[in-house]
């Protein structure tokens, strides 16, 4: 079954900081992977994806993510945390089908301080 | 990027009553559509895929009859939350894939809708 970790449910790190979310997958067939950011009451916007190619993916506001099949983990970075990066942040995996959803993990909430 | 909209952003409504969730894409059309269901500091929780032009297909532990489902055109999928209870209170997200995207799973999120219900 299709099913995504993230074994980190708050993270807090100082502004400036780097940051490292954590993002393991199970997944039987070739996976599609994600990483949206939630801010508190909106919706989710699409930092970054992962498809196939380049194992480093860059995404927007300064985030990317490596893809690591043998580690099955999809972990997102940015080298240096601003106060606006504060929200929720949810890894998930889709797959080829047009009628696959994703599948979301349960999220990690990271707090910057200053 | 593809934008998806939702109609109402909130709702309060009165235990007993029906809600209806509009969910469009604005600039694609969507043969299929999600609709999931966050709870509080939850992760998002799949409750039923919408195709256009047939029934939608519900994830196990959601009620069809509870919470209907309409895809009727390519843009355009509803939710009615039918004789709403406080445990209905929630967050509703819908998604829609734009299959002219190209390769891959590329789904685009509403901007929920927040239901509470007294």
């Amino acid at each position: 079954a299709q099913s995504v970790t993230q074994p980190d449910i708050h993270i807090t790190v100082s502004e400036g900081a780097s940051l490292e979310l954590r993002c393991n997958y199970s997944y039987g067939a070739t996976p599609y992977l994600f990483w949206y950011v939630q801010s508190p009451g909106q919706g989710l916007q699409l930092l970054l994806k992962y498809f196939s190619g380049d194992t480093l993916v860059q995404g927007i506001k300064g985030f990317e993510a490596e893809f690591k099949r043998s580690q099955s983990s999809f972990n997102l970075r940015k080298p240096s945390v601003h106060w606006s990066d504060a929200a929720e942040y949810f890894c998930a995996v889709g797959g080829l089908s047009g009628n696959t959803p994703l599948v979301f993990g349960k999220g990690t909430r990271l707090s910057v301080i200053a | 990027g593809a934008v998806v909209s939702q109609h109402p952003s909130w709702v309060i409504c009165k235990s007993g009553t029906s809600v209806k969730i509009e969910c469009r894409s604005l600039d694609f059309q969507a043969t299929t559509m999600f609709w999931y269901r966050q709870f509080p500091k939850q992760s998002l929780m799949l409750m039923a895929t919408s195709n256009e032009g047939s029934k939608a297909t519900y994830e196990q532990g959601v009620e069809k009859d509870k919470f209907l489902i309409n895809h009727a055109s390519l843009t355009l999928s509803t939710l009615t939350v039918t004789s709403a209870h406080p445990e209905d209170s929630s967050f509703y997200i819908c998604s829609a894939r734009d299959p002219g995207a190209g390769v891959g799973e590329t789904q685009y999120f509403g901007p929920g809708t927040r239901l509470l219900v007294l």
